[in-house]
């Protein structure tokens, strides 16, 4: 039962132009949505999170987008550098009393210069 | 500001043995999650723990079990280990529960 999915397990785009990673979920009581890059042989770095409150969270390059009658959000990196080359995990949380981050299975991007 | 420090890097065992695996949180985190890393299954969470009580816990068998330090270093230990547990073990504090979590470069655990 794969409560976050990530539908895509990989993506190219070329240096400057927009990159757009997709999440879908299924759990009514997430709350709370995180996404993270990860580079080979280290742990997931944060990047931006936002709260069902909220359908939009800007930091700097990154956007991310959430549509909670549709269960779905996107992260959006304009405009997408090399470095930014990586594994994007999305993560999901419930609050209240459930302390973990259930995770997509991650989307590879690859920046083409 | 020193990060989330896992140790060891790298690890290989043999099949029917345990294996213990630390990590030392940021200065200042309470919380502490641990989550196991492989390529089929993604990111899967194994356990939380706040002040040595452990508050929530995964999908995994009591072959995996957990406990955190009055300083919040915690460890986790896996016995009677299996070729299935290879993977990526993860470490992640935060001061809080909930998201922002910041994790450590992670153990890589072999099994033979």
């Amino acid at each position: 039962d794969q409560q976050v999915k990530q539908n895509s397990p990989s993506l190219s785009v070329q240096e400057g132009r927009i990159s757009i990673l997709n999440c879908d979920y299924t759990n009514s009581m997430f709350d709370y949505f995180l996404w993270y890059k990860k580079y080979p042989a280290e742990g997931p770095t944060f990047l931006i999170s936002i709260s069902s409150i909220k359908d939009k969270n800007e930091d700097g390059r990154f956007t991310v987008f959430l549509n909670k009658s549709a269960k779905h959000l996107s992260l959006h990196i304009v405009p997408s550098q090399p470095g930014d080359s990586a594994v994007y995990f999305c993560a999901a949380n419930s609050g209240g009393s459930n302390y973990k981050l259930t995770f997509g299975k991650g989307t590879l991007l690859t920046v083409n210069p | 500001k020193a990060g989330v420090t896992q140790t060891p890097r790298y690890l290989i065992k043999t099949r029917g043995q345990q294996v213990t695996l630390s990590c030392s949180p940021i200065s200042g985190h309470r919380s502490v999650s641990w989550y196991q890393q492989t390529p089929g299954q993604g990111l899967q969470f194994l356990f939380e723990y706040f002040s040595e009580t452990q508050r929530n816990k995964g999908n995994f068998p009591g072959r995996f079990s957990g406990r955190q330090f009055s300083n919040s270093r915690s460890e986790m230990n896996v016995s009677t280990l299996e070729l299935g547990d290879s993977a990526l073990y993860l470490c992640a504090s935060s001061l809080a529960a909930g998201g922002g979590y910041t994790f450590g470069s992670g153990t890589r655990l072999t099994v033979v």
